[in-house]
């Protein structure tokens, strides 16, 4: 079964609002990567988190590894954090366990 | 800032004709990693390396050769390519995985 799983797909923001996105897991792991995805674009690493929490501008990320989950908070959306953004699980030595949730699409409008 | 090229960025083959798909990094990372990202299915991993000389399996390997020859190239060699593999693929280099270039979009006629 799905090993990781991320809610919700998609989410519509006013800007301003903020925004939870959640990664759920259904294995052990080392730890949690976020990343951010243009559309048609590359993946950005946001945050490689094994527990915790990790802040980045408007951005948190915290993992709760006993809980297997992993959040990320934006705060006061902007029109340009628009695009998918994706949880990947790492297990094992240098990322040879890789699993990727299939991510939130977000859309924020004016 | 690490940077991770891919070349062609665009692709389109015949059903039975051979692919190679480049992926070179200048940052002198010992990982690679070659993904592919589909509708539904998110972006799944189909080989990596260590380092120069050392190709590994992921969880897709079916239909798909890598090879290493330096530690800062990193192919992916489709010998016989079928429709199914119709794709944007996308390759990675760092510790773990963290630096992504910017895409290869392949279309299987």
């Amino acid at each position: 079964g799905q090993q990781v799983q991320q809610s919700p797909a998609s989410l519509v923001l006013q800007e301003g609002e903020n925004a939870e996105l959640q990664c759920n897991f259904s294995t052990s792991l080392n730890s949690m990567q976020w990343f951010y995805q243009r559309p048609g674009g590359s993946l950005v690493s946001l945050f490689y988190n094994p527990s915790g929490t990790k802040h980045s501008g408007r951005l948190t990320s915290t993992t709760v590894i006993k809980e297997r989950r992993s959040s990320l908070h934006i705060s006061s959306s902007q029109t340009t954090d628009s695009g998918t953004y994706l949880c990947a699980l790492e297990r094992g030595n240098s990322g040879t366990y890789q699993r990727f949730g299939t991510g939130t699409k977000l859309q924020v409008v004016p | 800032e690490a940077a991770v090229t891919q070349s062609p960025r665009n692709k389109v083959a015949v059903t039975g004709g051979k692919v190679t798909l480049s992926c070179n990094q200048t940052n002198n990372h010992n990982n690679m990693y070659w993904y592919r990202q589909d509708t539904g299915h998110g972006l799944r991993l189909i080989h990596y390396s260590y380092g120069a000389g050392s190709t590994e399996k992921g969880d897709i390997p079916d239909g798909y050769k890598a090879s290493r020859p330096s530690q800062e190239n990193f192919s992916l060699i489709l010998e016989l390519a079928t429709p199914s593999q119709t794709s944007v693929y996308f390759c990675a280099s760092g510790d773990w995985g963290g630096y992504f270039g910017p895409g290869t979009r392949l279309t299987v006629l």
